[in-house]
């Protein structure tokens, strides 16, 4: 079945530093892909997407690049905050009649002074 | 702002307890979900209405009923919870449940005791 893989956290970072936060996917076709991200106490927020193959997905600075060949879709950061500090999910979708979402478990950014 | 509202934000049950969850989005879409979140577990994927149908449940143990009277309001009833039901519900929408992302609410903290 389809599933989503996300790197283990914490992941703690100094302010300004560069975040890669990685994820890959197995899928029998070609999913959009998504990152959400949850602050304290908050529910899901989605960041970004992407719907095929190449497409790059862009918000608030980050990033992530819908990688066919290496079924993944790393998200980046050239320069993190302590805003950030949140935890990201990777997740996949079939549109579709049977269509969910699919969620990775979860990665948690500490970004510290 | 999502556009997803839930209430309460938190919810205190005894066992022997019934009360319900209430979610309600202003966004025009068809399809809503209900999702449990709990400590270091993937998101699980509970119910899925599109069009006021429900069109999944996950093998979600009877005491949780959810009611869907129209596309913009979602219950989730509670009684004769357990202790492990503990955790963050979380209410989502889309525009219908074969495509496009998830809108998600903020949540509510659920504590059995």
């Amino acid at each position: 079945g389809d599933s989503v893989t996300q790197m283990e956290g914490p992941v703690t970072l100094s302010e300004e530093a560069f975040l890669t936060i990685n994820c890959t996917y197995t899928a029998t076709g070609y999913p959009s892909l998504f990152w959400y991200v949850q602050y304290p106490g908050e529910g899901l927020q989605l960041l970004l997407k992407a719907t095929k193959a190449d497409d790059k997905g862009s918000n608030k600075g980050f990033e992530a690049t819908y990688r066919k060949e290496t079924t993944s879709f790393h998200l980046e950061k050239g320069s993190v905050q302590v805003s950030d500090s949140a935890v990201y999910f990777c997740a996949l979708l079939y549109t579709g009649t049977a269509s969910k979402l699919t969620f990775g478990t979860g990665t948690r950014l500490q970004v510290t002074l | 702002e999502t556009g997803v509202t839930q209430t309460p934000r938190h919810l205190v049950m005894g066992m022997t307890n019934k009360k319900s969850l209430k979610c309600e989005q202003h966004l025009g879409h068809n399809a809503m979900y209900w999702y449990k979140q709990s400590a270091k577990k993937p998101l699980e994927l509970m119910f899925v209405y599109n069009f006021k149908e429900q069109t999944e449940n996950n093998s979600v143990p009877s005491r949780f009923s959810p009611e869907c009277p129209n596309s913009s309001h979602l219950f989730l009833h509670l009684h004769t919870l357990q202790p492990e039901d503990s955790a963050l519900y979380l209410c989502a929408s889309s525009l219908t449940a074969s495509r496009t992302e998830a809108f998600f609410g903020q949540g509510t903290r659920l504590t059995v005791v």
